[in-house]
């Protein structure tokens, strides 16, 4: 079983649409959840960051961690076709002698 | 403001000949510094990381050796390249605010071909 599981997509919705992303974690002792943005051929850059449970908030983008059901989720407002692009979750457990996670990415398409 | 540059942007090698990418950050110093590639299905897989000049952390078993001459220099070589060698190679910079967090800021990586 992989530590980190996300559905690869593609995920394609209509421009506006509320999108829903997902990841599944088996470690109960990660406790730093990140949302990496990747364009094609360019680096991730990093689009949120939540520490342990709760909802976090940035423009459209609101990021949700559940760790009783190992469970964190991006979700996307109005969404826009330059929100296309792969997103990867990732996740650590403790800082400074820990490395970052990533689940595989999901792709996601949004259409005129 | 702190910048990671990475090149080559892409490269097409044979099997069997040898690589070097470089990744340098500007605007910090004594970063932690790490090599991922990316695999096409396969997300963000760890490589190497170094916390300090010379100081070099193996994750993955394979024919890539990394090295840190200078603080802010980070070098992935392999003598011989195979076919399984090919993806997507990025370099990636813990802040120090990161190492409470783990936030990795990321180059824009170097697309290796090997035929």
């Amino acid at each position: 079983q992989k530590e980190v599981e996300q559905d690869p997509g593609p995920l394609s919705v209509p421009e506006g649409a509320i999108v829903s992303l997902n990841c599944t974690y088996s470690n109960s002792a990660f406790q730093y959840f990140m949302w990496y943005r990747q364009y094609s051929r360019k680096g991730p850059e990093l689009l949120m960051y939540t520490y342990s449970s709760g909802n976090k908030e940035d423009g459209r983008f609101t990021a949700q961690v559940d760790k009783s059901s190992k469970y964190i989720s991006l979700f996307i407002r109005d969404s826009q076709p330059s929100d296309s692009a792969t997103y990867l979750c990732a996740m650590i457990r403790s800082y400074n002698t820990d490395k970052l996670i990533f689940g595989t990415g999901t792709r996601l398409q949004v259409f005129p | 403001s702190q910048t990671i540059h990475q090149w080559p942007a892409t490269l097409v090698q044979p099997v069997g000949s040898p690589l070097s990418l470089e990744c340098t950050v500007e605007g910090t110093s004594n970063p932690n510094l790490y090599w991922y590639r990316q695999a096409a299905g396969r997300g963000l897989q760890l490589l190497f990381y170094s916390v300090g000049i010379g100081q070099i952390s193996s994750e993955v078993p394979q024919n890539l050796s990394a090295s840190r001459p200078q603080d802010r220099q980070f070098i992935l070589s392999s003598k011989k390249l195979l076919l399984s060698d090919s993806g997507f190679y990025l370099c990636a910079w813990l802040p120090r605010r990161g190492l409470n967090t783990g936030e990795l800021f990321f180059g824009e990586g170097s697309r290796l071909t090997v035929l």
